[in-house]
């Protein structure tokens, strides 16, 4: 079936630093990809995404590229806030169905 | 802010009751979904439905149920009560049944089951 791996957290960053999450998918066809992003205490928001292979989403300085020869969706921001520490899911939405698949999540801590 | 909004915010209560979760999808939106997250399962798809019709279902057990009304919103019930059940219930809603629509998700339920 289709699944997403994410990789393991905790990911402690000081402000200023490079941010890369790896994602890599499982999934027959062309699935869409997402990059949500929940902040303590709060739901699920869409950070970015991608329809098709090779696409880009960017969004906040946040960027992640559909690479199907890898079936990965990574995502990264060259510069990291505070503001930015969250929880990072990787998700997919397989054609012909409407329901995400959801990674394990990654927690992300950026120190001042 | 989504636009999706849940209500109750937090729920707690005891083994073997009833709850029932409630979610108004953003105002347009034709579908909604269920979501659970707990600490061992991780984010779960429960069950969609579209324009009052259910239209998917995922892990969903067999003490859980929801409906989708005329006004679109939804309400997700929990009967018989575990304590495994314990979680975040998110409801997600998109404007129709695209995989590239965006789906919305509101801000949850936490239930704790005591």
């Amino acid at each position: 079936g289709n699944s997403v791996t994410q990789m393991e957290g905790p990911v402690t960053l000081s402000e200023e630093a490079f941010l890369t999450i790896n994602c890599t998918y499982t999934a027959t066809g062309y699935p869409s990809l997402f990059w949500y992003v929940q902040y303590p205490g709060e739901g699920l928001q869409l950070l970015l995404k991608a329809t098709k292979a090779d696409d880009k989403g960017s969004n906040k300085g946040f960027e992640a590229t559909y690479r199907k020869e890898t079936t990965s969706f990574h995502l990264e921001k060259g510069s990291v806030q505070v503001s930015d520490s969250a929880v990072y899911f990787c998700a997919l939405r397989q054609g012909g169905s409407e329901k995400l698949v959801f990674g394990k999540g990654t927690k992300l801590t950026v120190n001042p | 802010d989504s636009g999706v909004t849940q209500t109750p915010k937090h729920l707690i209560t005891a083994t073997g009751q009833r709850v029932t979760l409630r979610c108004s999808p953003r105002s347009g939106d034709l579908s909604v979904y269920w979501y659970q997250q707990s600490l061992d399962q991780g984010l779960q798809f429960l069950i969609q439905y579209y324009n009052g019709e259910e239209r998917a279902k995922g892990n969903i057990l067999e003490r859980f149920s929801a409906q989708q009304f005329p006004d679109l919103h939804s309400e997700l019930n929990l009967s018989s009560l575990e304590l495994g059940d314990s979680a975040l219930y998110f409801c997600a809603s998109s404007v129709a049944v695209s995989n590239t629509d965006t789906q919305y998700f509101g801000p949850g339920t936490r239930l704790t089951v005591l």
